[in-house]
């Protein structure tokens, strides 16, 4: 149990475009989601954490007008990278769990490649 | 603001081998620690979660342990594979009133098993 999955596993796209990643819980409902963002050989770094049906919570740093976050159901949140740029290639990994508690454990997707050309 | 920090950043043993990996967290005020393996490109796959008021965490040959108190964690492979070789990550989660409960990653121990 507990899957999270992530679409599309890779992405390329054009400088300046717009590319919709989507997570989804698979088998529960997801009250907290979270996009981290992880470059070659480093940690990986929240960007935002969302909870269903409210705005996401930015990190320091991470443009909100950029990374454009939706939770709008139970098991199913996307990020949009808007007007992307070669820097924004990165690995993106989104998390999700049952609950706000932090009792509840994060189980994390496959990762999303995105390679802006 | 907590930091978690990962020694060896990279690992290379022959087959067989018994190894330790390292994490230490500066802010003891955790409310659980958590190891996870990520393979190239993949995400991330839980090993041991263990709760701050526990010591220590068993799963086959993966033995986690907490030492809350001096900000450190180990984590124990006995009798190591080739398939072990991957990225191993701590992360520490906070308590709700002091950051949202989050997960802060260290940058991993990347681990090579030589057959």
């Amino acid at each position: 149990g507990a899957v999270v999955s992530q679409h599309p596993s890779r992405v390329i796209c054009k400088s300046g475009t717009s590319v919709k990643i989507e997570c989804r819980s698979l088998d529960f409902q997801a009250t907290t989601m979270f996009w981290y963002r992880q470059f070659p050989k480093q940690s990986l770094m929240l960007m935002a954490t969302s909870n269903e049906g409210s705005k996401a919570t930015y990190e320091q740093g991470v443009e909100k007008d950029k990374f454009l976050i939706n939770h709008a159901s139970l098991t199913l949140s996307t990020l949009t990278v808007t007007s992307a740029h070669p820097e924004d290639s990165s690995f993106y990994i989104c998390s999700a769990r049952m609950g706000h508690s932090q009792t509840y454990e994060q189980y994390f997707g496959p990762g999303t490649r995105l390679t802006v050309t | 603001k907590q930091e978690v920090t990962q020694i060896p950043a990279a690992l290379s043993v022959p087959e067989g081998e018994n190894l330790v990996l390292n994490c230490s967290f500066t802010d003891s005020a955790i409310y659980n620690l958590q190891w996870f393996r990520q393979d190239p490109g993949k995400g991330l796959t839980s090993l041991l979660l263990i709760q701050s008021s526990q010591r220590e965490q068993t799963s086959g040959r993966l033995n986690a342990s907490l030492d809350k108190s001096s900000g450190r964690s180990t984590l124990y492979i006995a009798a190591s594979q080739p398939g072990d070789s991957a990225t191993y990550l701590c992360a520490v989660k906070q308590g709700e009133e002091t950051s949202g409960s989050r997960l802060t990653f260290g940058e991993g121990t990347q681990l090579t098993v030589n057959p």
